[in-house]
């Protein structure tokens, strides 16, 4: 299994764009990367997939280069709530084994 | 995306007794998995809990401490046996997608477990 890297934590304002970036070099050919979201007290929340290239939806931006090792997650005008910790994994998107979760990045968003 | 009710949400219990968490999916999904959080810390994965077969154990974990049942395809429960302070933790479970395309794996809530 491909393991990710991913800074421990990060500060940031209200208002502000966070970016997470998440290095994983092994990553095989079938796999996507996926981002997590955990709040205290909550078990881990789905945020975003993606393969290659860019990636958006409702709540952020997933963008991959072209090799694949890394992948960067982008919140737009982050607030308080989006306090949490954010994962990084790398999954073969069948569905067929347990996630594995590195140490993932503590966001702390301020006022 | 699935939903996953998770029983109970805290409990503490004396040592040497056991608890058995419940997760609750509504739909069917082919595997289960369990998985233990310490506090600040990641998630480790427990088992794989499939239907109809004996749960697959990670590396560190053993069915008599942490046996797991799963009678159909909505409902699993782990059982932490014989507690002692070490197994103070969160114990969460999770679903798997169905299919490539997915909205990732639904968690449950988690079971944050005191043992005094």
């Amino acid at each position: 299994l491909a393991k990710t890297t991913q800074p421990i934590s990060m500060d940031s304002y209200e208002g502000q764009e966070v970016n997470i970036t998440c290095s994983h070099n092994n990553i095989a050919t079938n796999d996507y990367i996926t981002w997590y979201q955990q709040f205290p007290s909550q078990g881990p929340r789905f945020i975003i997939q993606g393969y290659k290239t860019k990636v958006t939806n409702e709540v952020a931006s997933l963008f991959i280069p072209a090799d694949r090792k890394s992948s960067t997650l982008s919140l737009p005008r982050v607030s308080l709530s989006d306090t949490a910790v954010y994962y990084c994994l790398v999954d073969s998107g069948t569905g067929r084994r347990a996630l594995t979760f590195g140490s993932g990045t503590r966001l702390q968003v301020q006022p | 995306s699935a939903v996953i009710s998770q029983k109970p949400s805290r409990d503490i219990c004396q040592r040497g007794t056991s608890l058995t968490i419940q997760c609750q999916v509504d739909s069917q999904v082919t595997m289960m998995f369990w998985y233990r959080q310490q506090p600040g810390q990641s998630l480790t994965l427990i088992a794989t809990a499939n239907q109809g077969s004996e749960a697959t154990y990670e590396s560190g974990f053993v069915i008599d401490k942490f046996p797991i049942s799963r009678p159909n395809l909505t409902f699993s429960t782990l059982t932490v046996s014989n507690m002692s302070p070490e197994d103070s933790s969160i114990y969460l479970c999770s679903d798997s997608p169905r299919g490539r395309v997915t909205y990732g794996y639904t968690f449950g809530s988690g079971t944050r477990l005191t043992v005094v």
